[in-house]
C-alpha cells in the first residue's frame, strides 16, 4: 500500500528555522516525483515545488523560489521542506503528494499534512 | 502565469446533479485533474486527464473539458459529497496550477 507519512505539527517563532518531512512507503520512492502544496487557513491549494528523489532534480514555483528549500534523502525514502527564517505568513497546512504514474502531471497519493504555526 | 477560475460555491439537492466549472485560457488543450477535499482531510484525486477516474472513485464522478471550460459532474449527489473541489493542470509556463476551489453544499 502506497503511503506518504508526514511529520507532526510544529509551533515556531518568527525567525526560527524548520524542516518538515514526508516519508514514502509501499512503492519505489526514487522513481516518482514528490510535490509540496501549501494551504493557508481557510484558503485553497498552492503548488510550492517538486523533487525527483532519484537524482534530486528540483523545481520551484516562482512564488516560493528562495523562500523554501526542498530536498530528499533516498536512503530513507524521505522528502523534506525547510525554511531558514519563518514568518507569520508561513502559518499553513503543508501537504506532500506523489506525482501519479498515470495522467499528465497529477498527484495520486497525498500525505496527511503538517500544520505549521508561526507566532510570537 | 496561467490562471484557473472556479466558482466559490455550488449548491445542489441530494439526488440531483452538481456541475463545477474550471475556467482557463484554452483549457481544452490541457489535461485537467480534479481533487475532493473534505474538512480536516487531505485532498483526494477524483478525476484525472479530464474524464478518467482513479480506482475506487464512484462512476457518479465524471469530467469533461472543451474550449475555455472544464467541468466536474457529480451525478446523484449524496450528503457525503459535500466538500471543496479543486481543479488542477500542468502548464509549461506555470508548472502545476490549482484553481481557487469550489465549496459544494448539499442542501
Amino acid at each position: 500500500e502506497v503511503q506518504l507519512v508526514q511529520s507532526g505539527a510544529e509551533v515556531k517563532k518568527p525567525g526560527e528555522s524548520l524542516k518538515i518531512s514526508c516519508k514514502g512507503s509501499g512503492y519505489s520512492f526514487t522513481s516518482y516525483w514528490i510535490g509540496w502544496v501549501r494551504q493557508m487557513p481557510g484558503k485553497g491549494l498552492e503548488w510550492m515545488g517538486i523533487i525527483y528523489p532519484g537524482d534530486s532534480d528540483t523545481r520551484y514555483s516562482p512564488s516560493f523560489q528562495g523562500q523554501v528549500t526542498i530536498s530528499a534523502d533516498k536512503s530513507i525514502s524521505t522528502a523534506y521542506l525547510q525554511w531558514s527564517s519563518l514568518k507569520a505568513s508561513d502559518t499553513a497546512m503543508y501537504y506532500c503528494a506523489r506525482q501519479a504514474p498515470y495522467g499528465d502531471s497529477t498527484f495520486d497519493y497525498w500525505g496527511q499534512g503538517t500544520l505549521v504555526t508561526v507566532s510570537s | 502565469s496561467y490562471v484557473l477560475t472556479q466558482p466559490p460555491s455550488v449548491s445542489v439537492a441530494p439526488g440531483q446533479t452538481a456541475r463545477i466549472t474550471c475556467g482557463g485560457n484554452n483549457i481544452g488543450s490541457k489535461s485537467v485533474h480534479w481533487y475532493q477535499q473534505k474538512p480536516g482531510q487531505a485532498p483526494v484525486l477524483v478525476v484525472y486527464d479530464d474524464s478518467d477516474r482513479p480506482s475506487g472513485i464512484p462512476e457518479r464522478f465524471s469530467g469533461s473539458n472543451s474550449g475555455n471550460t472544464a467541468t466536474l459532474t457529480i451525478s446523484r449527489v449524496e450528503a457525503g459529497d459535500e466538500a471543496d473541489y479543486y481543479c488542477q493542470v500542468w502548464d509549461s509556463s506555470s508548472d502545476w496550477v490549482f484553481g481557487g476551489g469550489t465549496k459544494l453544499t448539499v442542501l
